[in-house]
């Protein structure tokens, strides 16, 4: 069965720090990997996606990401945090013949000046 | 592009009403629209796939009867939580595949805040 962890439940970073946000997946063939950002109360917003191709994807606000399949893991990471960056993010999987998405169960980022 | 909206934005209800919530694709033709449901804190749960002109599919524990949808055009959905009570308070979100949607791409709306007295 498919299935999204995100291992991370709550992570803290200064302003201007790195970030990397760790997840894994379970699924038998070549998945579709989503990382999604959601602020407080509000929807949400794709940053970047991996179909297939080249394993670094970029996204939007200076978001990147890694697929490793050997790894099992699409990790999202960023150079330099900005404060409105705060937010929780969604690491999903697709099927390739289903619609669904499975989401893994979010990581909530912490900005500190 | 692939805009997807959602009305209300947020609701109060008293338990053992009705509420309607609406999915607009705004610029896009959606033939399939997805409803979520996202508890506090939490990640967001499937609840239904619908496709334009037919009946909806139903995640496994999800009430069809207490959650109605209809897709009736390619463009609107909606979500219909009958006799609402306090446990049904939530947040859904929708979201839509267009038809062009290749590799499960969804669109999400910004959400509805449901809260039932």
């Amino acid at each position: 069965a498919q299935s999204v962890t995100q291992p991370d439940i709550h992570i803290t970073v200064s302003e201007g720090a790195s970030l990397e946000l760790r997840c894994n997946y379970s699924y038998g063939a070549t998945p579709y990997l989503f990382w999604y950002v959601q602020s407080p109360g509000q929807g949400l917003q794709l940053l970047l996606k991996y179909f297939s191709g080249d394993t670094l994807v970029q996204g939007i606000k200076g978001f990147e990401a890694e697929f490793k399949r050997s790894q099992s893991s699409f990790n999202l990471r960023k150079p330099s945090v900005h404060w409105s960056d705060a937010a929780e993010y969604f690491c999903a999987v697709g099927e390739a013949w289903a619609n669904n998405l499975f989401f893994g169960t979010g990581t909530r980022l912490t900005v500190i000046p | 592009g692939a805009v997807v909206s959602q009305h209300p934005s947020w609701v109060i209800c008293k338990s053992g009403t009705s509420v309607k919530i609406e999915c607009r694709s705004l610029d896009f033709q959606a033939t399939t629209m997805f409803w979520y449901r996202q508890f506090p804190k939490q990640s967001l749960m499937l609840m239904a796939t619908s496709n334009e002109g037919s009946k909806a599919t139903y995640e496994q524990g999800v009430e069809k009867d207490k959650f109605l949808i209809n897709h009736a055009s390619l463009t609107l959905s909606t979500l219909t939580v009958t006799s609402a009570h306090p446990e049904d308070s939530s947040f859904y979100i929708c979201s839509a595949r267009t038809t062009r949607s290749v590799h499960n791409e969804q669109f999400f709306g910004p959400g509805t805040r449901l809260t039932v007295l």
